[in-house]
């Protein structure tokens, strides 16, 4: 168990639909990260957020956006929801730079 | 942009040494790491070098690394089938960003 939980384990939405899914770091690691897991484009880095404020972003579409709130818990909201977006979202935090903890996944299907 | 290569699969009998490869083309890598995810579960952090290191044995781990060919090796000793797994080699720069490759799919027989 890394301490970095992730909520829902699963969802199942259809097309053109909303989602949020939610991030709950390690105690005391400021910084969380967001990626998406996808059979086609592997791991990507989506976006990073330190204490509140955006830190770097990488492969995010538009219709994707994240916060991170003042207890540190995160949230990513993925809209306009295509098929393609089917994929095992992770967060992960990190008390270093060096060092990130992985959460165990969102597993989101748009059908 | 910077580029993460590793083979898809790798198989080995139980009790042998496995060795996992990977190649990075990003030459201001500064640290190098490696990942193990198991089915359903998300990525554990396995171990990591810094780009300075070109060694690092952690029990039964042992992370090479040649920085002039930029080749990364990850060698588990006395394979055991708890160790079937995806292993993913990743790499950062200044942004300590990990750049990941495709996984390595580890599987263990006996």
């Amino acid at each position: 168990d890394s301490g970095v939980t992730q909520t829902p384990k699963h969802l199942i939405t259809a097309t053109g639909q909303r989602v949020t899914l939610r991030c709950s770091p390690r105690s005391g690691d400021l910084s969380v990260y967001w990626y998406q897991q996808s059979l086609d484009q592997g791991l990507q880095f989506l976006i990073q957020y330190y204490n509140g404020e955006e830190r770097a972003k990488g492969n995010i579409l538009e219709r994707f956006s994240a916060q991170q709130f003042p207890d540190l818990h995160s949230e990513l909201n993925l809209s306009s929801l295509e098929l393609g977006d089917s994929a095992l979202y992770f967060c992960a935090s990190s008390p270093t730079e060096e060092t990130q903890y992985f959460g165990p996944g969102t597993r989101l299907l748009v059908l | 942009g910077e580029d993460v290569e590793q083979s898809l699969f790798l198989s080995v009998r139980e009790g042998d040494s496995s060795v996992i490869n990977c190649t990075y083309t990003d030459s201001s890598s500064t640290y190098l790491y490696w990942y193990k995810q198991e089915p359903g579960a998300g990525l554990q952090l396995l171990t990591y070098i810094f780009s300075n290191m070109d060694m690092k044995q952690d029990q039964r781990l042992t992370v090479l690394l040649n920085k002039k060919d930029k080749h990364l090796s990850l060698r588990i000793a006395d394979t055991q089938t708890g160790d079937s797994a995806i292993y993913f080699c990743a790499e950062s720069g200044g942004s300590y960003i990990p750049t990941f490759g495709r996984g390595t799919s580890l599987i263990v027989h006996p």
